[in-house]
């Protein structure tokens, strides 16, 4: 069982939003300011989309973003392309001694 | 951004030990701004974090996993390494090496990634 709690799957159409949650505790999501998102593609390591809860890397579209609430952190996918469809997975930083907890991953599909 | 390259055996019989390499290209590992670390993926399920060393050789690692694993730093072959012992099929991976950033621009996550490389337990 994982750490952190996402939903299996979710989907949109192009050009809609999708928001990913990600419930988390008040040792990890609650507690630290180190939420971050992967997005994996099949067959490919996953790639840094979001860090510090709403930072986007160099490179990463404004399209996505992401935000934190108590334990809950959540990714928006805005103006969803084919290319968005993978598997996004949450992590949170929870001290020393758990660099990382992840999510299980959600499966995005675009319609 | 630096390459990431994991190298090692693809099969491991049980209750022996895994063992696997990371060479780091177009960077150095002894960057005070950076963990190295190891996350492993089962196929067809999600991520987690095996454990993390520092260039100096301080290290973490996962509660769930600790007793069995180990990672050391090589800073002269700009190399990181893992071993898992006692290993049993629930060990069976994808295993990925990343880039952990301490204190540059991705604060507090794996930034870099290699491509991974899968470990099969079987006898």
């Amino acid at each position: 069982q994982s750490a952190l709690t996402q939903p299996p799957s979710a989907s949109g159409s192009p050009g809609q939003s999708v928001t990913i949650a990600c419930a988390g505790t008040s040792s990890d999501v609650g507690r630290y300011n180190y939420v971050s998102w992967y997005q994996q593609h099949p067959g490919k390591a996953p790639k840094l989309l979001i860090y510090e809860v709403s930072q986007r890397p160099s490179g990463v579209p404004d399209r996505f973003s992401g935000s934190k609430s108590g334990n809950t952190a959540s990714l928006t996918v805005s103006g969803l392309q084919a290319d968005d469809e993978g598997d996004y997975y949450c992590s949170s930083y929870a001290g020393s001694s758990n660099f990382a907890v992840f999510g299980g991953g959600t499966k995005l599909t675009v319609l | 951004q630096p390459q990431l390259q994991e190298s090692g055996p693809g099969l491991v019989k049980p209750s022996e030990t895994l063992s696997l390499t990371c060479t780091v290209s177009g960077g150095s590992i002894s960057s005070s701004n950076y963990y190295w670390g190891w996350i492993r993926q089962p196929p067809g399920k999600g991520l987690e974090w095996i454990g993390n060393i520092y260039y100096s050789g301080s290290s973490f690692y996962n509660p769930s996993l600790e007793g069995r694993v180990t990672i050391s730093v090589d800073t002269s072959k700009n190399q990181f390494s893992l071993r898992v012992s006692s290993v049993t099929a629930a060990d069976t991976a994808l295993y990925y090496c990343a880039r952990w950033d301490y204190a540059s621009e991705n604060y507090y996550s794996f930034d870099s990634w290699g491509q991974g490389t899968l470990v099969t337990v079987s006898s």
